[in-house]
């Protein structure tokens, strides 16, 4: 089955300043890797998802990459502030059952100090 | 409102305990999905359902978790003679119709068995 790694575990950077996260996954079929937020106590909420047929896809401060062949994926935030402060956490879909189950890495802890 | 509601928010209960957990998706979503999320970790898959059938149930631990979606709307997730492992934020997720869709969670069940 699909197994998704993700670094760093957490994350400090200054205001203004971007932060990069990385995931890799194993299953060469899975094709869509969304992105989630989620702040403490609360529900992650989707911020970017990226298909296999894209390599790049941004929006505003945040941009996800995608590299097929090396099975590996980034999201990108540029000019971060304080409210991004929050544990960010990547998927992979599970290829073979085309189902939308999602596989999740283990998350990072993003700080953001202003 | 338009998310996806799961009640109740918080459940406490006795070890052996039967309980019921509920999710109400956004309307019209035919996907639903449950995973469970501990302490520090991202989300696991449990089950998913597309309309009234689960057509995937490959994440639930044991025989003590059932889950149902009678009309392809409401979902209850039973668990039976709980342990205080399945302490645990249980998350519920719906998409339009499936596949590599947006997935969109709610706030979740955080379920405490003493």
């Amino acid at each position: 089955g699909e197994n998704v790694e993700q670094h760093p575990s957490t994350l400090s950077v200054q205001e203004g300043d971007s932060a990069v996260i990385k995931c890799t996954y194993s299953d060469s079929a899975s094709n869509y890797f969304p992105w989630y937020k989620q702040e403490l106590g609360k529900r992650p909420q989707l911020i970017i998802d990226i298909r296999s047929n894209v390599g790049e896809k941004k929006d505003q401060r945040i941009a996800v990459t995608l590299n097929k062949t090396a099975k590996h994926f980034s999201l990108h935030i540029t000019e971060t502030q304080p409210e991004d402060s929050a544990v960010y956490f990547c998927a992979a879909s599970e290829g073979s059952s085309n189902t939308g189950k999602l596989i999740f890495g283990q998350g990072t802890t993003l700080q953001v100090k202003p | 409102g338009a998310g996806v509601s799961q009640t109740p928010s918080n459940k406490v209960t006795e070890k052996g305990k039967y309980v019921e957990l509920r999710c109400d998706p956004i309307s019209g979503h035919t996907a639903l999905y449950w995973y469970r999320q501990s302490l520090g970790q991202g989300p696991e898959f449990l089950i998913y359902f597309q309309g009234t059938g689960a057509a995937d149930d490959s994440g639930l631990p044991n025989d003590r978790f059932f889950a149902v979606r009678p009309e392809g709307s409401v979902s209850t997730l039973k668990i039976q003679r709980t342990e205080r492992g399945d302490s645990a934020v249980y998350l519920c997720a719906s998409s339009p119709s499936g596949g590599n869709q947006p997935q969109h969670f709610g706030d979740g069940t955080r379920l405490s068995i003493l």
